[in-house]
């Protein structure tokens, strides 16, 4: 089993729905989680982090949080064309001083289509 | 501006040289990262450094070196013991009680 797993896709939604991403981790002592951006031949851009169950919202982005099914997810509400990239879900383990040292999924391709 | 840059963007290398990766940061940021990307893949660690000569290996450190004489500086060289490394390399950067990693534009190494 993969440490971090995503569903690789693709993911295609209409411009303006709710696109869901979904990201799972085997470390139960995971600390942290975060959601990267990356559009094709760029370098992964952060767009949210979060570290404790629930939702955590900034803009149109809506992480969620759920340590007992080991499981995190990302909202992008009303979808842009701008939106269409590639998000890495990365997992910091318990314990890690290194505050960049994380574990990647391979990333779901996310495509909006006007 | 502050930033991480890494150079060159692009690097054609013939198999069986040794080629180094240039990574440079104006952050004062104290770690440094080494990526490694594939097609379809996520990232992987290569190596990282918390502070200044001294670093450690991450989960994939075979066929590569760094060094950390400098603080903003954290060049990777790609030797000939790697057995595929064409790749997208990033180099980041992180600060303590941030979280997160925080990345350069990367280069694309191809060898042939």
């Amino acid at each position: 089993q993969k440490e971090v797993e995503q569903n690789s896709g693709p993911l295609s939604v209409p411009e303006g729905a709710i696109a869901s991403l979904n990201c799972t981790y085997s470390d139960r002592g995971s600390q942290s989680f975060f959601w990267y951006r990356q559009y094709s031949g760029k370098s992964p851009e952060l767009i949210m982090f979060i570290y404790s169950n629930g939702d955590k919202e900034d803009g149109r982005f809506t992480a969620q949080l759920n340590k007992a099914s080991q499981y995190v997810s990302l909202l992008i509400r009303d979808s842009q064309p701008s939106d269409s990239a590639t998000y890495l879900c990365a997992v910091k383990p318990l314990g890690g001083t290194s505050y960049g040292k994380l574990t990647f999924g391979q990333g779901t391709i996310l495509t909006v289509h006007p | 501006d502050g930033g991480i840059t890494q150079s060159p963007k692009y690097l054609f290398r013939k198999e069986g040289q040794n080629v180094t990766l240039s990574c440079e940061q104006n952050l004062n940021h104290d770690a440094m990262y080494w990526y490694r990307q594939d097609p379809g893949q996520g990232l992987r660690l290569i190596y990282y450094s918390q502070i200044v000569n001294d670093f450690q290996k991450g989960d994939i450190a075979e066929g590569y070196s760094v060094s950390r004489e400098k603080k903003e500086s954290f060049p990777l060289t790609v030797t000939s013991a790697q057995k595929n490394p064409t790749a997208f390399y990033l180099c980041a950067s992180s600060i303590p009680n941030r979280e997160g990693a925080f990345f350069g534009q990367g280069t694309r190494l191809t060898v042939v």
